[in-house]
């Protein structure tokens, strides 16, 4: 049973840095691509990051470039977002999710989510 | 950058009709396009993928259809559990970028 388990989220200050973690049970993040989506409150759906299953194929929204940072453990099956100089537009649900097709196109398992506020 | 247009932004109908949701991309993704269905408080769940394959578990009454830039998500007959928000997504091809629609709020009528 596929399961992924978001963390690491929180209340944090304009400018600050926050890492999330999302962490796999039932599924090897070596074999998939890992995706975070993020959801602001009340709004739709925005794709962030990827990390395919080689682990050296990052990509990246270009509104997160340069501030964010897509990554993971393959010995603790679990894929990090790295998020800097974070801002009032990045307050949102973020969410991991396996990427599946080609090129991890689709989002076949997600987890539950985790909340981040940027707010002074 | 593709877009993806979802119309209608509301659709309001009663349980046992049926829903026919539109999504228009910007330029052709071929058939990559996937559909997804939230509910309040949840994650996302795949229901259709490459256009018209159903994911894994997901009722029959739930079909995908199209290829290009028009796409259609049909519920044959709606169950009270399908009143949901509903988003289309696509991948486009190099440098990867994936997009979401807006999204269409199918409300009981």
């Amino acid at each position: 049973q596929v399961q992924l388990v978001e963390s690491g989220g929180g209340v944090v200050q304009p400018g600050r840095s926050l890492t999330l973690s999302c962490a796999a049970s039932g599924l090897t993040f070596s074999a998939y691509g890992v995706h975070w989506v993020r959801q602001a409150p009340g709004k739709g759906l925005e794709w962030v990051a990827v990390i395919w299953s080689d682990g050296n194929n990052k990509f990246y929204l270009d509104s997160v470039k340069g501030r964010f940072t897509i990554s993971r453990d393959t010995s603790k099956n679990t894929v990090y977002l790295q998020m800097n100089s974070l801002g009032a537009e990045d307050t949102a649900v973020y969410y991991c999710a396996r990427g599946s097709g080609y090129r991890y196109g689709y989002f076949d398992y997600w987890g539950q989510g985790t909340l981040v506020t940027v707010s002074s | 950058e593709i877009v993806l247009t979802q119309s209608p932004a509301t659709l309001s109908l009663s349980p046992g009709e049926r829903a026919t949701l539109s999504c228009r991309a910007s330029q052709s993704v071929t058939s990559y396009l996937a559909w997804y269905q939230q509910k309040r408080g949840q994650a996302p769940r795949l229901l259709i993928y490459d256009a018209s394959n159903r994911a894994t578990g997901i009722p029959a009454r739930f079909s995908g259809s199209g290829s290009g830039t028009d796409f259609t998500l049909t519920i044959s007959t709606l169950e009270p559990e399908d009143f949901a928000v509903y988003y289309c997504q696509q991948r486009n091809n190099w440098p990867p970028e994936y997009t979401f629609g807006q999204g269409t709020k199918l409300e009981i009528k």
